[in-house]
């Protein structure tokens, strides 16, 4: 059964503290890998898709990899506007359909 | 530019009454997807939709449930006899599915509450 993991459930970081999430997946037929961000009573905000093992994306402060087992979100010097929780996601299979959710790790990032 | 809207933003209603949600996607975007997010449950998908039809609509989770896509834009999605744990955030979805774009862009999504 195809499965995606996160952790830390929650992450509590002073400002300028750099930190790692984690998704670790489980699926047959990788397609794509997705990371968004979402603030409380919002929508999620799409943040990066990879594709293959060994890429890498950035966006300021943001930082994915992937590899054939799991995908990290580095937050590099984060600031208090990037408290959110990050949602990790996967595409399997053979359509571009449905994206199985992990749980999401809260991040706080404190003054 | 125009995201993807929803409405209405908030619904509160009945055991029992019917209700139905309205997603209109990105201008162009030929595939759309409906979630449903619940307290301790995460992100959970609920069907999808190319261009008019539904490929698949495994995560629809009972008979009251439906949804259908018109001209190949705006969708909506109809539960019927609502019970209290269909309570949830209904997220939707859409994606161009073309030149190497098969990211998925969510709307703010519909809280509704079943009293």
């Amino acid at each position: 059964e195809d499965q995606v993991t996160q952790s830390p459930e929650a992450l509590r970081l002073q400002e300028g503290e750099s930190s790692s999430l984690n998704c670790s997946y489980t699926v047959s037929g990788l397609r794509g890998l997705f990371w968004y961000r979402q603030d409380p009573g919002k929508g999620p905000e799409f943040l990066f898709t990879l594709y293959s093992a060994g890429e890498e994306k950035e966006k300021e402060r943001l930082k994915a990899t992937l590899t054939k087992k799991e995908s990290f979100l580095h937050i590099t010097a984060p600031k208090p506007e990037d408290s959110a929780t990050y949602l990790c996601a996967v595409q399997a299979g053979d359509s571009w359909g449905k994206l199985q959710f992990g749980a999401g790790t809260q991040v706080v990032v404190t003054p | 530019g125009a995201g993807v809207s929803q409405s209405p933003s908030n619904k509160v209603t009945e055991k029992g009454k019917d209700v139905e949600l309205r997603c209109d996607p990105i201008s162009g975007h030929t595939a759309l997807y409906w979630y449903r997010q619940s307290l301790g449950q995460g992100l959970e998908f609920l069907i999808y939709f190319q261009g008019n039809s539904a490929p698949d609509k495994s995560g629809l989770p009972s008979d009251r449930f439906s949804a259908e896509r018109t001209g190949g834009s705006v969708s909506t999605l109809t539960i019927q006899r609502t019970q209290q744990e269909d309570s949830a955030v209904y997220l939707c979805a859409s994606s161009l599915l073309a030149g190497g774009n098969y990211e998925q862009f969510f709307g703010p999504g519909t809280r509704l509450t079943v009293l």
